[in-house]
């Protein structure tokens, strides 16, 4: 149980334009998802937080318009790369929290994004 | 959040133990202790949690010194596949609290 997906795996897109990546709970409720990013050789790094129904909460320094994150459902979060440049080319991750079970969350296998 | 501390990179031979061990000196008293594996172009996966002692399943063992200032992932008989990148991380399990990464221990596991 608990399984994460993210859609798509891989994406190539041209500097300018935006990029949707789709992060969905398949067998629980997630009430918060979070999303990471992650250059080669690198740690993840926490860009937002996102709660169903309400704002997302981004990190110090993660441009909120540029970075769009929707949580419509319990089971899904979107984040769109708008104008996408090639300093956006990244490994994009999600993870979710099960309900009732906080900390322990559940990472989605990625989204490798290329801006050409 | 509490800050973790782990070694860089780790060798190992196939089929010995491997112990990696993580400080965390400014863990708060509801933190637990968690341990996730990252291969190269995949998301993090789960590992083990522990609050305190020894705690295992069947993938590993976590020690967890009375002090809970250091923990030690331990796994038994590593092969090639547990090659990969170990991260420790701290935190609260009783709300969705965010997770910050450190760099993680890069295990090599060789023949």
């Amino acid at each position: 149980g608990a399984v994460v997906s993210q859609h798509p795996s891989r994406v190539i897109c041209k500097s300018g334009t935006s990029v949707k990546i789709e992060c969905r709970s398949l067998d629980f409720q997630a009430t918060t998802m979070f999303w990471y990013r992650q250059f080669p050789k690198q740690s993840l790094m926490l860009m937002a937080t996102s709660n169903e129904g309400s704002k997302a909460t981004y990190e110090q320094g993660v441009e909120k318009d540029k970075f769009l994150i929707n949580h419509a459902s319990l089971t899904l979060s979107t984040l769109t790369v708008t104008s996408a440049h090639p300093e956006d080319s990244s490994f994009y991750i999600c993870s979710a929290s099960r309900q009732g079970k906080g900390y322990e969350q559940y990472f989605g296998p990625g989204t490798r994004l290329t801006v050409t | 959040l509490a800050k973790t501390t782990q070694p860089i990179s780790m060798d190992s031979y196939e089929g010995q133990e491997v112990n990696i061990t993580c400080s965390h000196n400014n863990i708060a008293t509801n933190d637990y202790i968690t341990w996730y594996q990252q291969f190269p172009s995949q998301g993090p996966r789960f590992i083990i949690q522990g609050y305190k002692t020894k705690v295992t399943n069947e993938v590993a063992s976590l020690f967890i010194p009375a002090d809970r200032k250091s923990s030690t992932l331990s796994l038994p008989r590593v092969s090639l596949s547990d090659t990969a990148v170990y991260y420790c991380l701290v935190g609260f399990t009783g709300t969705a609290s965010k997770l910050t990464f450190g760099t993680g221990t890069r295990l090599q596991v060789t023949l």
